[in-house]
Formats: C-alpha cells, sequence, structure tokens
C-alpha cells in the first residue's frame, strides 16, 4: 500500500499570499488530520476531517481552513500569510476501525518571506 | 492541554538506558509515541489505552499510570537507530483530537 502523499514538498511564499497544500491518505483511510511543527512547539493541531467532515479544530485562526473530498484526499489552506506561518505540515490518516495509530506523510516544509 | 515531556534532550552512548516522560494535566483515554527522525514522517510506536498496560516492542517499553496522567518511554540498550525526536500524543477521549508533546531529542553516539 501507498503510504500518506502530501504535494508540494517545498513551498516558497511572501506575506500576504495564501496556500493549498494537499493530503492523499493511505488507500481505505478516511480520517485526515493536520498538523503544524515548529522548533520548540511540537505538533500542534490544526483539524481532522472525517467522510468530509471536519470533527476537531485545533485553536488556530479563521486564516486556516481545510476540506476532504469524496475520495478522502485533503486539502489546507492558509490565506494571507504571515511569517510565523513558516513550519512543517503535516498530514496524518487512519484507518478508524483499525485503532487511532496515525501515518504520517513527509509533511510539506512552508517558508514564508 | 497540550502535555508536558521530559527530558527535552538526552545524549546517550550505545547501549545505555533512557527514560522520556509524558505528563498531562487532563485525565486521559490514550498515549501514543511515535519517533520522528530528522527530514523524516513521524512513525508511530505504540499506544497505550486507559488501564495502565505497559507494552513493549522490541527493547522500547512504555507504560501509562492513569492515576498521575502520565506515560513514560523506555529505551533499554540503545541502538544507534534509536536517535531522533520522541513524541507522545494524548486524547481525552476516544474520537477526540490529539495533542502533541513538544518532543525529546534523543541521541545515541557510538
Amino acid at each position: 500500500k501507498a503510504g500518506v502523499t502530501q504535494t508540494p514538498r517545498y513551498l516558497i511564499k511572501t506575506r500576504g499570499q495564501q496556500v493549498t497544500l494537499s493530503c492523499s491518505p493511505i488507500s481505505g483511510h478516511r480520517s485526515v488530520s493536520w498538523y503544524q511543527q515548529t522548533p520548540g512547539q511540537g505538533l500542534q493541531f490544526l483539524f481532522e476531517y472525517f467522510s468530509e467532515t471536519q470533527r476537531n479544530k485545533g485553536n488556530f485562526p479563521g486564516r486556516f481552513s481545510g476540506r476532504q473530498f469524496s475520495n478522502s484526499r485533503s486539502e489546507m489552506n492558509v490565506s494571507t500569510l504571515e511569517l510565523g506561518d513558516s513550519a512543517l505540515y503535516l498530514c496524518a490518516s487512519k484507518d478508524r476501525a483499525k485503532g487511532e495509530k496515525l501515518f504520517f506523510g513527509s509533511g510539506t516544509q512552508l517558508s514564508v518571506l | 492541554q497540550q502535555p508536558v515531556q521530559s527530558p527535552q534532550a538526552v545524549i546517550l552512548r550505545e547501549g545505555e538506558d533512557a527514560v522520556i516522560n509524558c505528563s498531562s494535566s487532563k485525565a486521559l483515554y490514550s498515549v501514543h509515541w511515535y519517533r520522528q527522525k530528522h527530514g523524516e514522517a513521524p512513525v508511530f510506536l505504540m499506544i497505550l489505552l486507559k488501564g495502565g498496560e505497559q507494552k513493549g516492542h522490541d527493547k522500547i517499553s512504555a507504560s501509562f499510570n492513569e492515576k498521575k496522567q502520565q506515560s513514560s518511554l523506555y529505551l533499554t540498550a540503545s541502538q544507534l537507530s534509536y536517535s531522533g525526536t520522541y513524541f507522545c500524543g494524548t486524547e481525552v477521549y476516544t474520537g477526540n483530537q490529539f495533542y502533541f508533546g513538544t518532543g525529546t531529542s534523543l541521541t545515541v553516539i557510538p
């Protein structure tokens, strides 16, 4: 089985722009969650989607949004980028019927200049 | 609700043991442990559910103390391949969002 795929691997944007990140979960996994990773802060939960519905949302401003499609692929959008948004964005999928184990993608490294 | 991990960093020589702790201020349903090597995705190590069960995985094991809301990861006879950042992830109830700790950087040297 292919693992969790995130695209693009690297992104460079300037302040004020918006960005869309993509995540393809493992085949059969309907739950996708997103995390922001920065040095010293660890992994901060952004949101989780299951069957196209947002189930949980972390403590991030409304500039961060996401969605999930019928094929379980998910996208995350950040509008009006700020310097502090520079981070590694990880997505993870899981098969809820087989437990809560998360499978992570390699992430998208976003740099905001 | 982010769990607190300690220590923040540890350096070991091959063959030495280490303990990484994860504490929460909230009652927990489960604790997960993941390891992330530099430039790679975090990889699942084990999950401990409410009930205090201790789990093992090769020379890596973990325990979950419900009363203290604390989990500990034990690495025995460390190998070079154990190097990486270890994260604990906690869940207050099943289906709830995960809160990950800030990580413990573990370096094993020859």
